[in-house]
Order: structure tokens, then sequence, then C-alpha cells
């Protein structure tokens, strides 16, 4: 049973790039979470989709957006980044609601130089 | 917004004592998950509790979760080198149900 895959694992951008960040979800699953987690911080909720919507979204600018496909898998666009964007970014599927368990992938983790 | 805080930041404990670390929120919480996050790895989740004053157990972790929905713990009996990590709760807004709000984390280290 394959559990969330993301990729690439690391990237290195430079400040005004556009990056695109791909992730899998686990077998079964139909609901993808991004958050952004910063060193030492706890992960930041970015958006969730469910159903290949934007269901939700955090306090996050419109730099960050998403898209998930008819398989469930999602990918998260970053465009003009900033060097505050760099961080790891996970990718979290669930069943259904947030208030199920999610099962995180191992990250991206992100420099912007 | 709705935001859960967390204490304490970090632990450093001897092996065999006790860990403890605690989750609150200003406003009532549809649900508290805990996860553990492993240095260098992702959060993995342990548990979810739903009711008011609801207790569970699994094996040396004991988590609650409060009468009045608004705090949460999370407690490990005689602490092993393997529980070392960082350990958040998280709960859905109640607003939304596909809003996770984390908290901070407790890092945990243990002296062998």
């Amino acid at each position: 049973d394959a559990g969330v895959t993301q990729s690439p694992t690391h990237l290195i951008k430079t400040r005004g790039q556009q990056v695109t960040l791909r992730c899998s979800p686990k077998s079964g699953h139909d609901t993808v979470s991004w958050y952004q987690q910063a060193l030492g911080q706890g992960p930041q909720f970015i958006f969730q989709y469910y159903e290949e919507e934007e269901r939700q979204r955090g306090n996050f600018p419109d730099r960050f957006s998403g898209h998930q496909f008819p398989n469930y898998s999602s990918e998260l666009n970053v465009n003009a980044l900033l060097l505050g964007d760099s961080a790891l970014y996970l990718c979290a599927s669930s069943l259904g609601t947030g208030r199920n368990e999610q099962y995180f992938g191992p990250g991206t983790r992100l420099t912007v130089t | 917004g709705q935001q859960v805080m967390q204490i304490p930041q970090y632990q450093h404990v001897q092996e065999g004592e006790d860990f403890t670390t605690y989750c609150n929120s200003s406003t009532t919480l549809s649900n508290i998950q805990w996860y553990k996050q492993r240095p260098g790895g992702h959060p993995v989740f342990l548990i979810q509790l739903v009711k008011s004053g609801e207790v569970k157990k699994q094996k040396r972790l004991t988590f609650q979760f409060g009468e009045a929905k608004k705090n949460s713990s999370l407690h490990i009996t005689a602490t092993q080198t393997t529980d070392v990590g960082t350990y958040f709760c998280a709960s859905a807004v109640y607003s939304s149900a596909s809003k996770i709000i984390f908290g901070s984390g407790t890092r945990l280290s243990i002296r062998p």
C-alpha cells in the first residue's frame, strides 16, 4: 500500500522564479492538503483540495496556487518566489474532511536564494 | 482567528522520566489530533480525540481532551530514546472542517 509521495525531495530556486511541487496521495484517499513548515515551527495550512476544487485556504497570498487532478494527485505552485518562501512543503492526504487523520508525505525542502 | 498554543516549547528529560505537553485554545475545539515528527522526518498521526473529557491510551502514551474542549494533553510515561521528536497538536477550525491549525510543537530530547 503506497503512502503519500512527493517530488522533488529538494529544490533550490532563485528569488522571483516559479516552482511546482507534486504530491500523490495514499491509495484510497481523495483529499489533499498542503502545508508550509518553517524551521522550528509547526506546519501552516496553505489549502486543501477535494474533488479537484480548492475547498479551504489558509492565510497565504495568491502567489500560492494549486491543482488537483482526477486521480487525486495534486500540485502546489508558487510564483514570484521570495526568500521567506524557503521551507519544508508538506502534502497530507486524507479521506473526506479535515477531521479525519492525515497521512503526510516526506516533504519537499525548498530553498530560495 | 482560531489559534492553538502549545507548551512547553522544549523539554529535555532523563530516559525513564515522564513527559507531558499541553495544547490550549481560547475557543472551543471541534477535535484534537496529535502528531509526532522525528528529526528530519514528517509528521506522523498518533491519535484523534473528539469527545469532551475523552481519554485514550496507546501503550505508554496517554491523550486527554478537556471537558470544555479547549485544551488537551499528551503524557508519556517512562520515556525511551525512541520517543525523541517534536509533538504537535492540531485541530480543525470549527467553522470549516477542512482547515487544520497546528500548534507550534514541543520538542522532546532525552538523556540516555
